[in-house]
């Protein structure tokens, strides 16, 4: 099942310009996290935040986490034409003897005009 | 380079027909995984795999099967039970779970399968 909803759903700015996009999840999690796709490929990893934690960086990205809000957002600082991807928000579910599984959401469609 | 192949790229078949698609990891990972993504959709789990010999269902296994005979590949056959199985299928790996720790994905580039 899918617990991670993403909003919005598509999001067009433009170069220079911040982008910010939202998770929300539903059960108690171990971590999440935020990966990117470009059209056609495989995911990557961005960055991981674990529950116990509520703000992270790297380079351009800052994640947050509100455990009681159940909701995350990743913030792109001054974005580029080369951010246009679909970014998605994975989340690790708090139960144990889950195997390593994550819980997907839909994805936001970001397209950077330069 | 280190990293997940998967192969091929683009697969056609005929409805009724069985398929199996690639996956191989270097990366000495112990977990591994296959998702299916529909299009403008997120990523739903078919099967995973903690350790060579053992693989458990994920949300959606109905009309697939895998095995993990070996640590770096896990092959995934989409069988002519699946209603709808044209998609991009994406398969991923990870270190071992270890307590409560769960460590990043990582993916290999997709096959986007098309059956007629």
């Amino acid at each position: 099942s899918q617990q991670g909803e993403e909003d919005p759903q598509a999001l067009s700015i433009q170069e220079g310009e911040n982008a910010t996009m939202n998770c929300s999840y539903k059960t108690s999690i171990n971590n999440l996290q935020w990966y990117r796709q470009n059209s056609g490929r495989g995911l990557v990893h961005l960055i991981l935040i674990r529950s116990n934690e509520r703000e992270k960086h790297s380079g351009r990205l800052r994640v947050t986490l509100d455990t009681s809000k159940k909701s995350s957002s990743l913030l792109i600082t001054a974005s580029r034409a080369a951010d246009t991807a679909s970014y998605f928000c994975a989340t690790a579910p708090a139960t144990y003897n889950q195997g390593g599984k994550l819980i997907f959401g839909q994805g936001t469609e970001l397209s950077v005009k330069p | 380079d280190g990293g997940i192949t998967q192969s091929p790229k683009y697969l056609f078949r005929k409805e009724g027909q069985n398929v199996t698609l690639s996956c191989e990891q270097n990366l000495n990972h112990d977990a591994m995984y296959w998702y299916r993504q529909d299009p403008g959709q997120g990523l739903r789990l078919i099967y995973y795999s903690q350790i060579v010999n053992d693989f458990q269902k994920g949300d959606i296994a109905e009309g697939y099967s895998v095995s993990r005979e070996k640590k770096e590949s896990f092959p995934l056959t989409v069988t002519s039970a699946q209603k709808n199985p044209t998609a991009f299928y994406l398969c991923a790996s990870s270190r071992v779970l270890r307590e409560e720790e769960l460590y990043e994905q990582y993916f290999g580039p997709g096959t986007r399968l098309t059956v007629t």
